[in-house]
């Protein structure tokens, strides 16, 4: 399997324009997870689905944020309009149901607001 | 609720020299614990977990943690460091097949 896959790797748009990740879980995978890394933050949980729906998104920072996950290959995290203060590193990741196990994580997105 | 505490944003140790990374964790049930790296524009990548098999476990790149629960601690630890696990170190906390909670990291030097 090649991992969870994040697109894009790298992003820079202006203030106020909509940004859209995406994220493809690894097959089989039953949980999805959104993170946001910054350095004054750390890593935050955003939001994660099971069975492609949203179970918790009390991490999500305000209505600018959207995720979806339309099916069990896909998700998208949005925001709009964008603002500087939003850039930092997405990260998705996926696991699968069972006592224990670990998350895998893509390779990330890093997002510039500029 | 359940969390963890990384002691210490920043350790550095010198080349062959002992690695202790520290974590305690709090949960109201027993948890299930991991130690994930992140190496430089890298994702968070599995050292090793914990769940409730044996005390000790041991991971990749000779990293081995041990949990107590007496002390509530799950402290990560590495005979002799190498340069190349100059890196970020994530304590992470989980129930069941819940979501992960994530401490604050630690990043390691590596001198020479």
């Amino acid at each position: 399997d090649a991992g969870v896959i994040q697109s894009p790797r790298h992003e820079v748009t202006e203030m106020g324009q909509e940004v859209t990740l995406r994220c493809k879980p690894i097959s089989g995978h039953d949980y999805l997870f959104w993170y946001r890394q910054t350095m004054m933050r750390g890593l935050e949980l955003l939001i994660y689905f099971n069975n492609n729906v949203p179970i918790d998104d009390s991490g999500m920072p305000e209505d600018r944020f959207s995720a979806k996950m339309p099916n069990a290959s896909f998700s998208t995290l949005k925001i709009q309009p964008s603002e500087p203060r939003d850039s930092a590193v997405y990260f998705c990741a996926s696991r699968v149901t069972g006592s224990g196990t670990e998350a895998f994580f893509g390779q990330g997105t890093r997002l510039t607001v500029v | 609720a359940q969390s963890v505490t990384q002691l210490g944003s920043h350790v550095s140790v010198s080349e062959g020299a002992l690695v202790l990374l520290r974590c305690n964790y709090s949960s109201s049930v027993p948890p299930y614990l991991f130690w994930y790296v992140q190496y430089p524009n890298q994702g968070l990548q599995l050292l090793l977990k914990y769940t409730s098999a044996a005390t000790l476990v041991k991971g990749i790149n000779g990293f081995e943690a041990e949990f107590k629960k007496s002390e509530t601690s799950f402290h990560l630890t590495k005979p002799s460091a190498h340069m190349s696990d100059a890196a970020e170190y994530f304590c992470a906390v989980s129930r069941n097949t819940d979501k992960l909670i994530f401490g604050t990291g630690t990043r390691l030097q590596v001198f020479p």
